[in-house]
């Protein structure tokens, strides 16, 4: 089976600008969870989608938002961006999202905002 | 509430020696408990996990952990390091939340080998 993938690996963007990223679940997947990453606030959970719905949501302000689409692929997305937005943005996919489930994560999208 | 705390941000241990990564964690209900690993600029990656059944827990790469009620921890442990283990691990609780699963991160260990 193929992995998690994440699209774009790098992005460099500027201040106010918004970005979108994607990610591709494991085959039969249905649970895609969003994770920010950063150096001084570690492994922050952003948001889960299960069956197109977000289904939990981290403590992250509006401007992050995110949808799941019938194929379970999920995009992520962040506007008017600000340097503290700087990060690695990982997704992780499990079957159904129940806690015993263990995730499976991609190798996520860089994100340098300039 | 829920929460995890690892002991150390870094271990440094040499070639050959055990491993010791320290997770403390809290949990309103029965959680399930991961390790996972992180190499440089790579995703993370499952080493084992508890989730109710054998207390101790044995994973890839000949890492194990035991779970300890009492004393509310979840210890990784690897007899013989290799340098192939120097890495980010992170110890993960997961419980059921009103509405979904709630995940909490530890803020990581860094592991350092030394030849």
């Amino acid at each position: 089976k193929a992995g998690v993938t994440q699209t774009p690996r790098y992005l460099i963007k500027t201040r106010g600008q918004q970005v979108t990223l994607s990610c591709s679940p494991i085959s039969g997947h249905r649970s895609v969870s969003w994770y920010q990453q950063t150096p001084g606030q570690g492994l922050q959970f952003l948001f889960e989608y299960f069956s197109e719905t977000q289904r939990n949501k981290g403590n992250f302000p509006g401007r992050f938002s995110g949808r799941q689409f019938s194929n379970s692929r999920s995009e992520m997305n962040v506007s008017t961006l600000e340097l503290g937005d700087s990060a690695l943005y990982l997704c992780a996919s499990s079957l159904t999202g129940r806690p015993q489930e263990t995730q499976y994560f991609g190798p996520g999208t860089r994100l340098l905002v300039l | 509430a829920q929460s995890v705390t690892q002991l150390d941000s870094h271990v440094s241990v040499s070639e050959g020696t055990p491993v010791l990564l320290r997770c403390n964690y809290s949990s309103s209900y029965s959680p399930s408990l991961f390790w996972y690993v992180q190499h440089p600029n790579k995703g993370l990656q499952l080493l084992l996990k508890y989730t109710s059944a054998a207390t101790l827990v044995k994973g890839i790469n000949g890492f194990e952990a035991e779970f300890k009620k009492s004393e509310t921890s979840f210890h990784l442990t690897k007899p013989s390091a290799h340098m192939s283990d120097a890495a980010e691990y992170f110890c993960v609780v997961s419980e059921l939340g009103s509405s979904a699963s709630k995940i909490i991160f530890g803020s990581g260990t860094r592991l350092s080998i030394r030849p």
